[in-house]
């Protein structure tokens, strides 16, 4: 079954570029329909989805987010990634990743999450 | 944009009780992305139900989903010591973006 695991920088100086992968396993990143998702959690906000990305680059945003995220996908590497520019404290957050299936109404499975601090 | 109301914040509840938790939709949402998770500490959020009623593989039957248009409700029918988590529900009435609600905890009485 696929499996997800989240790696990255765990403190990320503020106005500064975080920088997220999530590695697939178990299956491939181009199967039909894959939407390959990022969310975050934190006290202040909740859960919050970030956005996702197809293998081919069709991608979509949380509004709120949409003018600092970008989501690609490595198709050589099983990987996906986010980059999240220009952040600041208030985007400390647990980060995780998860499949989408294109069409149906949830996200499964997720990876473990990784916990990222913006400070200096 | 559409906000996802879940009720009680916190349920207080014995082991054996029955847990109705609450996602109520500022706007009607289609129940197809309708779907609840359960998160406990430390640990990313597991799918429980999907389009507002099914259960995903592997959950037990004591977990019931019911609603449309923007009420829906999870039952948890006769709790068990793992059940006692947070639990959060999530939909799209403006698909492709998604919108989670608040969690309820259901914690030991």
């Amino acid at each position: 079954q696929v499996q997800l695991q989240e790696s990255g920088p765990r403190l990320v100086k503020p106005s500064q570029t975080l920088s997220l992968t999530c590695t697939v396993s178990g299956g491939s990143i181009t199967t039909a329909g894959s939407y390959w998702t990022w969310f975050r959690q934190s006290p202040e906000k909740g859960l919050e989805w970030i956005g996702y990305s197809h293998y081919t680059g069709r991608a979509f945003y949380n509004a709120a987010l949409r003018s600092r995220a970008a989501i690609s996908v490595d198709t050589s590497y099983n990987q996906f990634s986010l980059e999240l520019t220009s952040v600041t404290a208030a985007d400390t957050a647990v980060y995780y990743c998860a499949k989408y299936i294109e069409g149906l109404g949830w996200f499964d499975p997720w990876g473990q999450g990784t916990l990222v601090t913006v400070s200096s | 944009e559409i906000v996802l109301t879940q009720s009680p914040g916190t349920l207080s509840l014995s082991p054996g009780e029955s847990a109705t938790l609450s996602c109520r939709a500022s706007q009607y949402g289609d129940k197809k992305y309708l779907a609840w998770y359960q998160q406990k500490p430390g640990q990313a959020p597991r799918l429980l139900i999907y389009g507002a009623s099914n259960r995903a593989a592997g959950i037990p039957d004591r977990f019931s989903g019911s609603g449309s248009g923007t009420d829906f409700t999870l039952t948890i029918s006769g709790l068990e010591p793992e059940d006692f988590a947070v639990y959060y529900c999530h939909l799209s009435t403006d698909y492709p973006t998604w919108t989670f609600g608040q969690g309820t905890k259901v914690e030991m009485k």
